[in-house]
């Protein structure tokens, strides 16, 4: 089955420990991306990542990392998180380098204390 | 900055009846998309437009582009009750290759 694969589901931290959300997509598909969703927001744009080893800036990247050492996996690293970082998080991945057609995770209920 | 604002930002139907939605943007566009996402579950994609059309259909889905007055509309028609969820557009700004959501519309199909 196609799917994207995020783990953990829900996530409680304390702040300043580092965390990795994982994301792994098995659509062999170039374009993965990373969103926070917050109500009344919408959602935004961390990273995204067009290809192996290519990686870019979306428009709320501050506090966050990310690396694309193998196409099917895009981890989003938190070094040292924060109370406002606490936020629904969704990796999507597209076979479209554009990021058309975005295939979703079941998405990462982070709450950093 | 949100590319795209929707309107209503909440709709409430009865089942049967047709649902309307409408997203707004700022600047040129390639494409333009309407995504789904029940109760905090991950968005499903439903339908794309891209810039030199004006209106596509699939199954109930009804989308229109009007690239003059940068907006676009979503009209569910008979609407079920399994159509409750959230509903976003998401415009792909010609700067970049990134997809940018409205804050999207709460639709409540009531049976």
């Amino acid at each position: 089955e196609a799917q994207v694969t995020q783990n953990p589901r829900y996530l409680i931290t304390v702040t300043g420990k580092k965390l990795t959300v994982t994301c792994s997509q098995n659509m062999n598909h170039e374009y993965m991306s990373w969103y926070r969703q917050d109500p009344g927001l919408g959602l935004r744009q961390i990273y995204y990542s067009m290809n192996v080893e290519v990686t870019d800036k979306g428009d709320v990247p501050e506090g966050y990392k990310v690396s694309r050492k193998e196409k099917r996996n895009f981890p989003l690293i938190l070094e040292s998180p924060s109370p406002n970082q606490t936020s629904l998080y969704f990796c999507a991945s597209s076979e479209d380098r554009d990021g058309e057609k975005l295939f979703f995770g079941s998405g990462t209920q982070l709450s950093v204390l | 900055s949100q590319q795209g604002e929707e309107d209503p930002q909440a709709l409430s139907i009865q089942e049967g009846e047709n649902a309307t939605m409408n997203c707004s943007y700022k600047t040129s566009i390639n494409n333009l998309q309407w995504y789904r996402q029940n109760s905090g579950r991950g968005l499903v994609h439903l339908i794309l437009i891209r810039s030199n059309e004006r209106e596509k259909h699939s199954g109930r889905l009804r989308v229109t582009l009007d690239t003059s007055k940068k907006s676009s509309s979503l009209l569910i028609t008979a609407s079920r009750a399994a159509d409750t969820a959230s509903y976003f557009c998401a415009t792909d700004a010609w700067y970049g290759n990134k997809l940018v959501f409205g804050a999207g519309t709460i639709l409540r199909v009531k049976s």
